[in-house]
């Protein structure tokens, strides 16, 4: 199966950072890539689509990036809502595959 | 709205099987797909498989074939996950969604649309 690692698994920011979460792929995945945000007992929420295409309705400030096998989640000025658990997801291959997970805390 | 509304949570005994229904609304149903991911308690998500809501394609993950089956009853606008030989480690929060399956990645927009989560527990 095809491994999805993100770094870093924890990350503590304050109300305005920028933040930037990195997902790896074990194999090359063209763009194939997803990211998803999960709040405490909530079902996660879709952000981007395609490395880098926002889902509609998802805030500007939430931008991806990458290729192959290395993919970028940019978080820029962190709003309250946005302390979460972060996941990207690959569908270039199946079984589809999900990273461990990158959880923001405020500092 | 476009939702996803999940029945209610389980408790199962080791061996039993488990149902959990998917009630679809707001949208042409057979128009999208709808795939099951499962969180165990305090981990990362886990993809169980999806099926075609028009012709009831299904693709499951290998882990879970034989032990899993997907179905959807167009007329309802739902859809069924059956888990059967069910494990104390199949304890998770069972998640339907909703998406564009089966025609490879440059159609697949991301799992869009979340139901509300069904936590089953399995213990003895």
């Amino acid at each position: 199966d095809m491994q999805m690692t993100q770094s870093p698994s924890f990350l503590s920011a304050s109300v305005g950072d920028t933040v930037t979460i990195t997902c790896r792929a074990s194999e090359r995945i063209s763009r194939w890539l997803a990211w998803y945000q999960q709040r405490p007992g909530k079902a996660p929420n879709l952000l981007i689509y395609k490395a880098s295409i926002l889902e509609s309705g998802v805030p500007s400030r939430f931008s991806g990036s990458g290729s192959g096998t290395e993919f970028t989640l940019t978080i820029s000025s962190l709003q309250p809502d946005d302390f979460a658990t972060y996941y990207c997801q690959q569908y270039n291959s199946y079984p589809w595959t999900f990273g461990q997970g990158t959880k923001v805390e405020i500092k | 709205q476009v939702q996803l509304v999940q029945s209610g949570g389980e408790m199962k005994k080791p061996g039993a099987s488990v149902r959990v229904s998917c009630k679809a609304s707001g949208y042409i149903f057979t128009i999208f797909g709808i795939t099951w991911v499962r969180q165990a308690p305090g981990q990362g998500l886990e993809w169980m498989g999806w099926i075609s809501s028009d012709d009831g394609n299904t693709n499951y993950a290998q882990k879970f074939q034989g032990r899993v089956t997907m179905t959807t009853d167009t007329s309802t606008s739902t859809a069924y996950m059956d888990l059967r030989s069910l494990r104390s480690d199949d304890t998770a929060v069972y998640y339907c969604a909703r998406g564009k399956f089966g025609l490879g990645p440059s159609h697949f927009f991301g799992i869009d649309v979340w139901g509300q989560g069904t936590t089953v527990t399995v213990s003895s």
